[in-house]
């Protein structure tokens, strides 16, 4: 079965970090662009960061440039997000997804992060 | 990057036909055949309907159709049925200069 399960969101304090994981299944990981995108409860979806099949490029937003760091291990099948200097604003539901042709076609359930103290 | 603008909410009786449209300027949809749409049920993760304006992914329903008139992308669903009754969000690239995505604000389908 083709999944992306996510793991690691969590209640924070803000200026906190937190690293999320999104481990791929059923499918050559290491052929897809994959990407995080967050979605506040009850709002719509923003798109935060990308990387390249093997790891040798990267984007972001400019909401998160600076503080977030994308990045994946091949061997293990596995997307991680690096988040840093997170606030209230951060808090949101994140999802990985694998990109196909300037969309994202397989979604994980996603992972909630929530900011505060 | 400002989200795209889509309408709140949109509904329609089953077996009706409805039209979902996403406004943009021309540095995103404008600018790329690259529109994608995605359906979301509540709790549940975004599952993709259109990509590149018009194309079809294996499994999803022809009732949803997709087009483009410059800055505006437009999904259509025909023959409307209960379980498509759900969120649907746009979604434009943006170029690689931003290295970026733009999702559209979502509109809620009602089915009557």
């Amino acid at each position: 079965e083709v999944q992306l399960v996510e793991s690691g969101g969590d209640l924070v304090q803000p200026g906190g970090s937190l690293r999320l994981s999104c481990a791929a299944s059923g499918f050559i990981f290491s052929t897809y662009w994959m990407h995080w995108v967050r979605q506040v409860p009850g709002k719509g979806l923003v798109w935060l960061s990308h990387i390249h099949n093997d790891g040798s490029k990267t984007g972001y937003a400019d909401s998160v440039k600076g503080r977030f760091t994308i990045s994946r291990d091949n061997a293990k099948n596995t997307l991680y997000l690096e988040m840093n200097s997170l606030s209230a604003e951060d808090t949101a539901v994140y999802f990985c997804a694998s990109g196909y042709n300037y969309a994202f076609d397989i979604w994980g359930q996603g992972t909630m992060v929530t900011v505060s103290s | 990057q400002s989200a795209l603008t889509q309408p709140a909410s949109v509904s329609g009786s089953p077996g009706q036909s409805i039209t979902i449209s996403c406004a943009g300027t021309n540095s995103d949809i404008g600018s790329y055949n690259l529109v994608s749409w995605y359906q979301q049920h509540p709790g549940k993760a975004p599952q993709l309907m259109i990509y590149e304006v018009s194309k079809r992914p294996s499994g999803v329903s022809s009732r949803f159709s997709g087009s483009k008139s410059g800055n505006t992308a437009s999904l259509t669903i025909s023959g409307l049925q209960a379980e498509d009754e759900a969120d649907y969000l746009c979604c434009s690239y943006v170029g690689s200069r931003n290295f970026a995505y733009v999702f559209g604000t979502g509109t809620k389908v009602t089915v009557l």
